[in-house]
């Protein structure tokens, strides 16, 4: 079964702190994806990672970086948490071409205040 | 711009029902079409669609896609109270970009 792991199922962080979400995934896969999940707004792209130390920003980067410096692992970094980063986060991966199924993360639902 | 709109937005039927789900799209470079099921934790996959008029089936649930008229269904029978969930679809266009609807919500009733 491939398995997509998030670090943190909960997290509680105060505005302005630097806050690091995690993915590990352990099926060999070349694309993994990060994602915020937002009622009445559906799934959106933060960043897209093709390769070990590749990226590309998705529809919402602002406020975001990452971190792929091994292959199974995509790091999501909030530079300086905001109220409105407040959301659900999704961690996937997938073989290339995309195209194929995404396998998800069981998301970080992350609460700044 | 891409997007994929999903109907309705939310529904409830008694168990036993039969319900279908709309997905339509307009997107560049269309790659695929793909549903998910997602309850209280991550999406789960149920279908691939890459080609119009082959249905795909698992079980009580099916899906096929038209890509001259841009939409695909997803149908669910005999409905269980374990189908409950938000159900999703995505659209992959070009090199990455999985293009996901705002999802619906589906509540059956025992």
């Amino acid at each position: 079964d491939v398995k997509v792991t998030q670090s943190s199922r909960y997290l509680v962080k105060r505005t302005g702190e630097k806050v690091f979400l995690e993915c590990v995934q352990d099926m060999d896969h070349e694309n993994m994806f990060w994602y915020r999940q937002d009622p009445g707004l559906g799934l959106r792209l933060i960043y897209f990672s093709y390769d070990v130390k590749m990226k590309e920003k998705g529809d919402i980067p602002e406020g975001y970086s990452v971190s792929r410096e091994k292959k199974e692992r995509f790091s999501l970094i909030l530079e300086s948490a905001s109220t409105n980063q407040t959301s659900m986060y999704l961690c996937a991966s997938s073989f290339p071409p995309v195209g194929t199924e995404a396998f998800f993360g069981q998301g970080t639902r992350l609460t700044v205040v | 711009e891409d997007k994929v709109v999903q109907s309705p937005l939310s529904l409830v039927v008694h168990e036993g029902d039969t319900v279908t789900l709309n997905c339509s799209y307009e997107v560049t470079n269309f790659r695929s079409l793909l549903w998910y099921k997602q309850e209280k934790k991550a999406p789960t996959f149920l279908f691939m669609l890459t080609s119009s008029g082959i249905e795909k089936k698992s079980g009580r649930l099916s899906s096929i896609l038209d890509k001259k008229e841009l939409f695909s269904i997803l149908n669910i029978t005999a409905t269980q109270t374990g189908d409950s969930a938000v159900y999703l679809c995505a659209v992959v266009s070009g090199t990455y970009k999985y293009i996901f609807g705002t999802g619906t919500r589906l509540k059956v009733l025992a």
